[in-house]
């Protein structure tokens, strides 16, 4: 298993400014995700976290909107930049320990923007 | 990429009923289909998983089906309770994971 410490939980943002989320797990990991959910709605897969390696961005999500670092098998972060009131949901930090099995989940970032 | 569909979206059932969760997966590769349960404000937390070389896998009032000639799994929920009142979701796995768009279940009392 893994426990997964998620910071914040919840912001309120200006917009046009920047958020950084932060994920760190207990125990080194094969694979780092960040989800997106809008309230209400399912879990959209932002990018897959590449140690050392610029992150996979899914169709949709690019690298000037979403940064994300992953300097270690334990750590990772996402900036949601230049905010509108369009990015306002909720992050998950998602880790599977070993390929195909199960995926352990953050207690999400519920960010708002004004 | 992996499309995963699910259905339906809203369920409701009374006490003591099953209910059924069915979802569909379009790649072939996926080789690993767990099921989430989220209850409001919390995360998504495993309730049941399947793998591509198992057609059933049973744990007491909950199953779930996979066939894979058709890519279609199921979740069973025998004896509905309460609190099994959550949104469900179903998820498709190759190396990366794909949930379906998720069932509001609700069990009436």
């Amino acid at each position: 298993s893994a426990v997964i410490s998620q910071k914040p939980s919840r912001d309120i943002c200006q917009r046009g400014t920047s958020l950084t989320i932060q994920c760190q797990v207990d125990s080194q990991v094969t694979m780092m995700f960040w989800y997106r959910q809008q309230p209400g709605q399912s879990l959209t897969l932002i990018a897959t976290a590449n140690q050392g390696s610029e992150a996979t961005y899914e169709s949709g999500f690019v690298i000037d909107k979403f940064p994300i670092s992953r300097p270690n098998l334990t750590f990772s972060t996402l900036t949601v930049s230049n905010l509108s009131p369009e990015d306002s949901s909720i992050y998950l930090c998602s880790v599977v320990v070993s390929p195909n099995t199960e995926a352990f989940f953050g207690q999400g970032t519920r960010l708002t923007v004004v | 990429g992996e499309n995963v569909e699910q259905h339906p979206s809203t369920l409701s059932v009374q006490e003591g009923d099953s209910a059924v969760i069915k979802c569909t997966y379009s790649d072939s590769a996926s080789n690993y289909f767990p099921w989430y349960k989220q209850e409001l404000g919390k995360r998504p937390q495993l309730i049941i998983d399947i793998r591509s070389n198992v057609g059933e896998k049973k744990d007491q009032r909950i199953a779930v089906t996979l066939n894979k000639t058709a890519k279609h799994f199921s979740l069973h929920i025998t004896e509905t309770q309460p609190e099994d009142s959550a949104v469900y979701f179903c998820a498709a796995n190759n190396n990366d994971m794909r949930f379906g768009a998720g069932t509001r279940l609700t069990v009436k009392p």
